[in-house]
């Protein structure tokens, strides 16, 4: 049962390079979404879906852009990386219950530098 | 921030003790969860507690949730290094977006 899988696991990119994190979840889960986790800052939510062609932002959602074209599919796009993009990626899913979500499912992460 | 607060920053406690944690947070809420994250790992979930349930155990696990103080609890009983790990609660505030605290660092020392 491979839950959610991220790839890459690390990632080096130049300033004002652009890339996709890719992030897969085998669960049916409706809701997916991306947070990054920087030192002393816990986890904070840049994009949500609550299912396939419908995402909004969260607290942190500028320099991302997301589309959800599959249910199983929520790649996270950098259009012009930034040195404080540097971080911790982490794509979650969960099933949505009436009254509030489930549990999250994490991936493992992506480690991201941006020189 | 919607953050929700954890506290302590980092509990250090010998093997066999209890270790507690707290979580306060600011606007009212449809479910609290308690996630554990090991160094380098993804964060997997430890239990969920609704905004109408006040106490729930799973295991050596016993949360506690007190809607009008807006904090919660994580007690984990008879630790074992094990249980060294990051701690982090999230809340549920409008059934679609879940904001974590900055966590607690627990170290169980053998």
């Amino acid at each position: 049962n491979a839950g959610v899988t991220q790839t890459p696991k690390f990632q080096v990119l130049k300033t004002g390079q652009s890339m996709t994190l890719q992030c897969a979840q085998d669960m049916n889960h409706e809701y997916m979404s991306w947070y990054r986790q920087d030192p002393g800052m816990g986890l904070r939510l840049i994009h949500y879906s609550v299912g396939a062609g419908i995402t909004d932002q969260g607290e942190v959602p500028n320099g991302y852009n997301v589309s959800r074209s599959t249910t199983e599919d929520f790649p996270l796009r950098l259009l012009s990386a930034a040195p404080s993009q540097t971080s911790v990626y982490f794509c979650a899913s969960s099933a949505v219950w009436r009254g509030g979500n489930g549990e999250l499912f994490f991936g493992e992460g992506s480690r991201l530098t941006v020189l | 921030s919607q953050q929700g607060e954890e506290d302590p920053q980092a509990l250090s406690i010998q093997e066999g003790e209890n270790a507690t944690m707290n979580c306060s947070y600011k606007t009212s809420i449809n479910n609290l969860q308690w996630y554990r994250q090991n160094s380098g790992r993804g964060l997997v979930h430890l239990i969920l507690i609704r905004s109408n349930e006040r106490e729930k155990h799973s295991g050596r696990l016993r949360v506690t949730l007190d809607t009008s103080k807006k904090s919660s609890s994580l007690l984990i009983t008879a630790s074992r290094a094990a249980d060294t790990a990051s701690y982090f609660c999230a809340t549920d505030f409008t059934g679609n977006q879940f904001y974590f605290g900055t966590g607690t660092s627990l170290t169980v020392i053998p």
